[in-house]
């Protein structure tokens, strides 16, 4: 069965700390992965994917097949960083996204 | 000039009524979905369309129906509305295109309460 998941359901840090949003999956065949960010008062948006090796905001994600996750990093987290952040799997039709429990992100000063 | 706009953003009702929900999009996209996100946020799809045609539709009580009268409008219409309907209902859209998933471009959101 496919299916994402997200284990931590929060995670605070402080300004200038390291951050690591965890995603594993399940999934047979390869994967379409991404991440979508949800900040406050603003609509679910793209942040990236897998396929596109881009980084965004200072955020990279690399899919590890072989641990079947898809985590999210940003070295240096900022206060703006603060949101909802949803980890996604396209499913096996290609047809719709499989979305993870979400974590959300909170950054202090 | 809004991508994807939900109408209501927010709907309260009594147990037992009939609501809708519409969805429009100005994208020129050709796949819609609906998506529910409960209390604890997490986002499940409900129905996907593309082109008009329903194409996933996920164990969703039969008291919910899509209808997509055209590419740009997909609505939701749920029938005796029951307390655990209470949710934010997403509408989203895509391109579809042979390199996979496109990008999901969502709505704002319509909070459901059901009283």
């Amino acid at each position: 069965a496919q299916r994402v998941t997200q284990p931590e359901k929060l995670l605070s840090v402080f300004k200038g700390a390291p951050v690591e949003l965890k995603c594993n999956y399940s999934y047979s065949g390869s994967p379409e992965l991404f991440w979508y960010v949800q900040y406050s008062r603003q609509r679910l948006q793209l942040l990236l994917r897998h396929i596109s090796r881009e980084s965004i905001k200072g955020f990279t994600a690399d899919l590890n097949k072989g641990e079947t996750s898809f985590h999210l990093k940003k070295p240096f987290a900022q206060e703006e960083d603060s949101a909802m952040y949803y980890c996604a799997l396209s499913n096996q039709a290609g047809t719709a996204l499989i979305f993870g429990k979400g974590t959300t992100l909170s950054v202090s000063s | 000039d809004t991508a994807v706009s939900q109408t209501p953003k927010y709907l309260v009702t009594q147990m037992g009524n009939d609501k809708s929900i519409k969805c429009e999009q100005n994208l020129g996209h050709d796949t819609m979905y609906w998506y529910k996100q409960d209390s604890k946020k997490f986002l499940k799809i409900m129905f996907s369309y593309n082109n008009k045609e329903l194409i996933i539709n996920e164990t969703v009580p039969n008291r919910f129906s899509p209808k997509s009268p055209d590419k740009a409008h997909l609505n939701l219409h749920i029938n005796s509305l029951e307390l655990g309907d209470s949710a934010v209902y997403f509408c989203a859209s895509s391109r579809t295109s042979g390199g996979g998933m496109g990008e999901l471009f969502f709505g704002e959101g319509s909070r459901l309460t059901v009283l």
